[in-house]
């Protein structure tokens, strides 16, 4: 069975902290892709990133970082010198083998001015 | 280009009573998302179309939801009878191509069920 655990309800901080959303997976198949996105408070979910199983190269695009490491089936998402813009519920998702899309509940993330 | 259209955007129906959602995806996606996303959870997966064929329909409520996607481009998911559970929002996403493909979603129709 498939199951993206993001431990983490709510996080609050202060503007220009960095602050990591963690995201577990659990997946038996050998070939699969993550995914990180974006929830703001208008609703529309929007993507933020793909990696797929045999891709265990982090990435970094502007003040967005994401460590993906296979032997903690982690695939964690830093935010560098958060901005209020950046409050949103943000969502890990997994798509294995059976192509079924499994979204975690999300984390909020708060950042206070 | 354009993104995932979906209408309406709110709808509020009484327990029973029936409410259809439109939803067409970017040019020339053939995958075809439907979710519910209750209040303070992630998206489920309630539907797949593949062009106009059913991929995944196994956490559709068969009883009462029913999704069509005729002609391979947009779709149409209704409910029928309501229940007051029904109450979430409904994002439709689509796909270039089954399987890894990125999906890009739209803002979703928020249904309130009384």
């Amino acid at each position: 069975a498939q199951k993206v655990t993001q431990a983490q309800t709510e996080i609050s901080v202060v503007e220009k902290e960095d602050v990591t959303l963690d995201c577990v997976y659990e997946t038996r198949d050998t070939t699969y892709y993550l995914f990180w996105y974006k929830q703001p408070p208008s609703g529309e979910l929007v993507f933020l990133i793909r990696r797929n199983s045999f891709d265990e190269q982090n990435e970094i695009s502007g003040r967005y970082s994401w460590n993906f490491q296979k032997s903690t089936s982690s695939f964690n998402f830093t935010i560098t010198a958060s901005q209020v813009v950046d409050s949103a519920v943000y969502f890990c998702a997994l798509r294995g083998g059976t192509y079924k899309y499994i979204f975690g509940t999300g984390t909020r993330l708060k950042v206070l001015a | 280009e354009a993104g995932v259209a979906q209408s309406p955007r709110y709808k509020i129906i009484e327990k029973r009573q029936s409410v259809a959602f439109w939803c067409n995806p970017i040019s020339g996606h053939a995958t075809l998302y439907w979710y519910q996303q209750i209040l303070g959870q992630g998206p489920k997966l309630l539907i797949q179309f593949q062009n106009n064929g059913v991929v995944d329909d196994s956490q559709l409520p068969k009883d009462r939801f029913s999704a069509e996607r005729l002609k391979g481009v947009d779709s149409t998911l209704k409910i029928q009878p309501a229940k007051l559970e029904d109450s979430a929002v409904y994002l439709c996403a689509s796909s270039a191509i089954r399987g890894g493909e990125t999906q890009y979603f739209g803002p979703g129709t928020r249904l309130l069920v009384l």
